[in-house]
């Protein structure tokens, strides 16, 4: 069945560094790809999206784009902030019967 | 822009009892979902409902049922509590059935069974 996977449970960094949170999925065809980011005592938010391979989705100075090649999605940020310290999500839409399915979240601490 | 509430925000439940939990929405949208999100395990899907008056089972659907008789409002019961469950159970909606629509969520019910 549909899958996403995100290899990192718990990421720390210290401010201004680069992030990078790894998201790997396995569908058939073109299934859109999501991340989403849940701050304590909220519910998840939506970030971005994309559709098709080689895609570029964008928010808030994150960015993943689409891999078909290597079923990827991963999410980078140049210069991470204290404020962006939370949990995040990747997810994958496909047209199957369950048609969302999220990975387990990658929980990542700015230390300032 | 629009909003998901869910209330209560923190529900105490006994052993064996039967617990709703429920869920608003003013976004107009056509889908809601019911999430159990548990430590370490991600969001699980129990319910969701297409338009009003449907309801379909998500993996994690035992133990649970669901009701949707406005499109509004999307309501989930625990049918029998589990001693020492705890859980956030999050409400979202999406403009319409299908995986390439975001979903936006609620704040969560934060479920405690003593």
């Amino acid at each position: 069945g549909d899958s996403v996977t995100q290899t990192e449970g718990q990421v720390a960094l210290s401010e201004e560094d680069f992030l990078t949170i790894h998201c790997n999925y396995s569908a058939s065809g073109y299934p859109a790809l999501f991340w989403y980011v849940q701050y304590p005592g909220e519910g998840p938010q939506f970030l971005f999206r994309a559709s098709r391979d080689k895609e570029k989705g964008s928010s808030r100075g994150f960015e993943a784009t689409y891999d078909k090649g290597t079923t990827s999605f991963h999410l980078r940020k140049a210069s991470v902030q204290e404020s962006d310290s939370a949990v995040y999500y990747c997810a994958l839409g496909s047209t199957g019967y369950q048609n969302f399915y999220f990975g387990k979240g990658t929980s990542l601490t700015v230390i300032p | 822009g629009g909003i998901i509430t869910q209330t209560p925000k923190f529900l105490i439940g006994q052993e064996g009892q039967k617990l709703t939990l429920k869920c608003q929405q003013n976004f107009n949208h056509d889908t809601m979902y019911w999430y159990r999100q548990d430590s370490g395990k991600g969001l699980r899907l129990i319910y969701y409902s297409i338009t009003e008056n449907d309801l379909q089972k998500g993996d994690l659907s035992e133990g649970y049922d669901a009701s949707r008789e406005k499109k509004s409002s999307f309501s989930l019961t625990v049918t029998s509590a589990q001693k020492n469950e705890m859980a956030v159970f999050l409400c979202a909606s999406s403009i319409d059935w299908g995986g390439s629509y975001e979903q936006y969520f609620g704040p969560g019910t934060r479920l405690t069974v003593l």
